[in-house]
């Protein structure tokens, strides 16, 4: 089945402790990107990643590290997580140039 | 920074009845226009999506309109149903080659029965 994952779906951290949020896609798509979803401001962009090696800033990279080694994997780094990155991601996937993105099932972060 | 604005944030339709949804945007360079569909504790999927060289697309009952003069687009969802209940989500790209979206807001649909 033609599919985006993440893990963990559900995480309850605390200020300070770095944490991974894994996402992998078997659609062999060039593709991917992170955003994050919060209440009343829809779905920002965190980092996107054009190909293996090929990553750039979205809207809201502050506070956010990804890498691209693999094609089908992009993970997402909080390096020093922060209350104010609470929130809901999602990682996307899609083959180049159509702006069909596949999106996983989310991730709920809570930051404490 | 580029924009898509979203219009309303939540709308209460009727069953049977038609929900249209609103986005308009600034930037000219946009060439593709989707509609994303999201349901609760899911991520959100595709739905319909137009380029602007076409006023309207249909599928089933989704159906976008485009006005690239006004720079405006929208989502009728004719004899909208209780399983049409999501947020839905307008988005733009236009980067040539690969593209990065920019959402609306969303609007949170609600068809009551």
């Amino acid at each position: 089945e033609a599919q985006v994952t993440q893990n963990p779906r559900y995480l309850i951290t605390v200020t300070g402790k770095k944490l991974t949020v894994t996402c992998s896609q078997n659609m062999n798509h060039e593709y991917m990107s992170w955003y994050r979803q919060d209440p009343g401001l829809g779905l920002r962009q965190i980092y996107y990643s054009m190909n293996v090696e090929v990553t750039d800033k979205g809207d809201v990279p502050e506070g956010y590290k990804v890498s691209r080694k693999e094609k089908r994997n992009f993970p997402l780094i909080l390096e020093s997580p922060s209350p104010n990155q609470t929130s809901l991601y999602f990682c996307a996937s899609s083959w180049g140039g159509t702006g069909r993105e596949f999106f996983g099932p989310g991730t709920r972060l809570t930051v404490l | 920074q580029q924009q898509v604005k979203q219009s309303p944030q939540s709308l209460i339709v009727q069953k049977g009845g038609i929900s249209i949804i609103n986005c308009a945007y600034e930037n000219t360079a946009f060439d593709y226009f989707p509609w994303y569909q999201q349901f609760p504790g899911k991520g959100p999927a595709l739905l319909i999506a137009i380029r602007p060289d076409v006023s309207e697309k249909k599928e089933g009952r989704f159906t976008i309109s485009f006005n690239k003069s006004a720079k405006q687009f929208s989502l009728h969802i004719m004899d909208s149903q209780p399983g049409d209940s999501a947020t839905y989500f307008c988005a733009a790209s236009s980067i040539p080659g690969y593209s990065t979206l920019t959402f609306g807001k969303g609007t949170m649909l609600l068809v009551s029965p």
